[in-house]
């Protein structure tokens, strides 16, 4: 069965600061692995999304994310925050051929003036 | 194009009632899902339609159902509602292919949820 962890469940940023957020998954093959982001009393919405091919990927509003087998992370980054972008942050990841996915807990990213 | 739609946005239950929430995926979209989501538990996968048919389903019980239109049009059904069930529902559609097929990318596109509160 897959999983995935968040370790984090809150995390404070300054404004301006740089961001790491972690995810670690659980799962037998090469998953496919993504970041969504949810703003107060809405759906998800896709940051990014990891298939195959360069492990290093980029996503929408300046995110990245860098896939590491080794360590079954996928790690979302971005190298300068807004406030705009304070929300709950989730990672995902399914099975390759299937739309199914299992997501963390999520991380509640908040950012300080 | 026109993103996924779910209705109602909100709704107030009581206990034993049932409920019936409705999702309208993407134009050209075969595959609908639906996750439950709560402070709790987070988002639990529900289950997954393609082409009317349940293709796959999560662990929870009978009185959670679904049903998909020739439309892609998909609802979902609880019945005999306990406080338990109170969270938000999530629709996401896909393009839908075969499982299994490496066309699948897995993507989902999530609407807004349906707010579910049971009394």
């Amino acid at each position: 069965a897959q999983s995935v962890t968040q370790p984090d469940i809150h995390i404070t940023v300054s404004e301006g600061a740089s961001l790491e957020l972690r995810c670690n998954y659980s799962y037998g093959a090469t998953p496919y692995l993504f970041w969504y982001v949810q703003s107060p009393g809405q759906g998800l919405q896709l940051l990014l999304k990891y298939f195959s091919g360069d492990t290093l990927v980029q996503g929408i509003k300046g995110f990245e994310a860098e896939f590491k087998r080794s360590q079954s992370s996928f790690n979302l980054r971005k190298p300068s925050v807004h406030w705009s972008v304070a929300a709950e942050y989730f990672c995902a990841v399914g099975a390759r051929g299937y739309s199914t996915l299992t997501f963390g807990k999520g991380t509640m990213l908040l950012v300080s003036p | 194009k026109a993103g996924v739609t779910q209705t109602p946005r909100y709704l107030i239950k009581t206990r034993g009632q049932q409920v019936t929430l409705s999702c309208s995926p993407i134009s050209g979209h075969r595959s609908v899902s639906w996750y439950q989501q709560t402070p709790g538990q987070g988002l639990q996968f529900l289950f997954e339609y393609f082409s009317e048919t349940q293709r796959n389903k999560g662990n929870f019980p009978g009185r959670f159902s679904g049903r998909q239109f020739s439309n892609s049009r998909s609802e979902m059904n609880v019945s005999t509602l306990e406080l338990g069930d109170s969270a938000l529902y999530l629709c996401a559609s896909s393009s839908g292919v075969a499982d299994g097929s490496l066309a699948n990318t897995g993507e989902l596109f999530f609407g807004e949820g349906s707010r579910l509160t049971v009394l």
